[in-house]
Parts: C-alpha cells; structure tokens; sequence
C-alpha cells in the first residue's frame, strides 16, 4: 500500500464549480500535511498547509481527519487558472522527508 | 532573482553515459534535496543534505552520487546511465527550523536517455 493515496482523476469541471480532491495516508507517525500544486511540465509549488482544525485561503479550504488518515482540499468558484495537478503531501514525524501522492488532476473548462 | 535554479534544464544522452546536474539556491537555506518525478509523475525523493551534511539517503542505486560542496550548492552526479533514469530531476531548499518549513522546488531538469 502506498504511503499516500489520491485520486489520479481527471476532474473535468466547468468554470464556477466547486469541486473536492480527499487523500489518504498510512503512517499514523505523519505529522504535517500539505497541498502542493504542479503545473503541466513544471515545478510543485507549495499550495497551503493542513491544520487540524481545517483552515481556509480564499476560495481553497484544507480539512484534516487524523482519526481516520485522510486530508481534502477543496476548491469553490474553479477558475481556468486552477486547472493542475494537486499533489497531497505529508511530512514524517521529527524529519525533513516529504512524502508526495501521484496527484490529482483537475482541469476547469469554460 | 530566481530562487533555486538548476542546469542544465533538458539532458539527452546514451546509455552507459556519465553524466551531472547542477542545483544552486540563495535563498541562504540550509537544506537541499534531490527529488525523481518517473513518467507516471510520481515524486520521490532521492537525497536530502543539511549543511553539507547527508541526512536522507534513500534507497537510491550507487550510480548516484550527490555532492554539496556548500549549503547553497547541491549536485547530481549519475554514473552509468540506464534507460530507468529518465525522469525528471527536481532540486529543492528549506530552511531549517523547529517544525516543517515549505520547500522551494528549482524547474526541474528533464533527463532523456537514448
């Protein structure tokens, strides 16, 4: 089993939509969450961190369920600009070593 | 002023090839990392150094030997290419701290081999 599990999609949503990416992990030691944003042919780029008591920024809120090890993310009013890949990441505990799911691939059409 | 860069951004090369990648921050961060996104986009990572120092090895064959001649220098060298190798290749910075501190990634350096 994979140390952490998404959804490959594709998400094909319309402009407007408000859609939601869940992501699991299996080593309960996890201790910090994140979700990056990969562009096509690019680097990932830090998209928001997950605290436990969920946190939002703008039209991105980040959720986490600890007792049942999975983290979303989801995204109101899609733009076109938010078409990428959304990579779930978690940190081990106490070390530097990121831990990245393939990705989930949204694309927003008009 | 870009943050992490690596070079070359695009490497084709034959099998059985030595070969190098360059990874540069100044960012003044003191960890580094060296990460293998394969076709199928997974991102793993290879190697983490702190300061010069090797801290994260994982389970990488022999044939690749980073170097950090200094914190803000990280350097890939693959020996005895194989066709598996092609991937991209992505350098990546954090400073050090109490706590996880996000990684700043370079723009990848796309490894073809023929």
């Amino acid at each position: 089993r994979k140390e952490v599990e998404q959804d490959p999609g594709p998400f094909n949503v319309p402009e407007g939509a408000t859609v939601a990416f869940n992501c699991t992990y299996s080593n309960s030691a996890s201790q910090s969450f994140f979700w990056y944003r990969q562009d096509c042919r690019k680097e990932p780029k830090l998209l928001m961190s997950v605290y436990s008591s969920g946190n939002e920024d703008g039209r991105f809120t980040a959720q986490l369920n600890r007792a049942s090890q999975y983290i979303s993310l989801l995204i109101r009013d899609s733009k076109l600009s938010d078409s990428a890949t959304y990579l779930c990441v978690v940190n081990r505990y106490n070390t530097d070593k990121l831990i990245f799911g393939t990705g989930t691939r949204l694309q927003v059409f008009p | 002023d870009t943050a992490v860069s690596q070079t070359p951004k695009y490497l084709v090369t034959q099998m059985g090839n030595d070969k190098s990648i360059k990874c540069e921050q100044n960012l003044g961060h003191d960890t580094m990392y060296w990460y293998k996104q394969d076709s199928k986009k997974f991102l793993k990572i290879m190697f983490s150094y702190n300061n010069k120092e090797l801290i994260i090895n994982e389970t990488v064959p022999n044939r690749f030997s980073p170097k950090s001649p200094d914190k803000a220098h990280l350097n890939l060298h693959i020996n005895s290419l194989e066709l598996g190798d092609s991937a991209v290749y992505f350098c990546a910075s954090s400073p050090r701290g109490v706590g996880y501190q996000p990684q700043h990634f370079g723009d990848g350096t796309r490894l073809s081999i023929l």
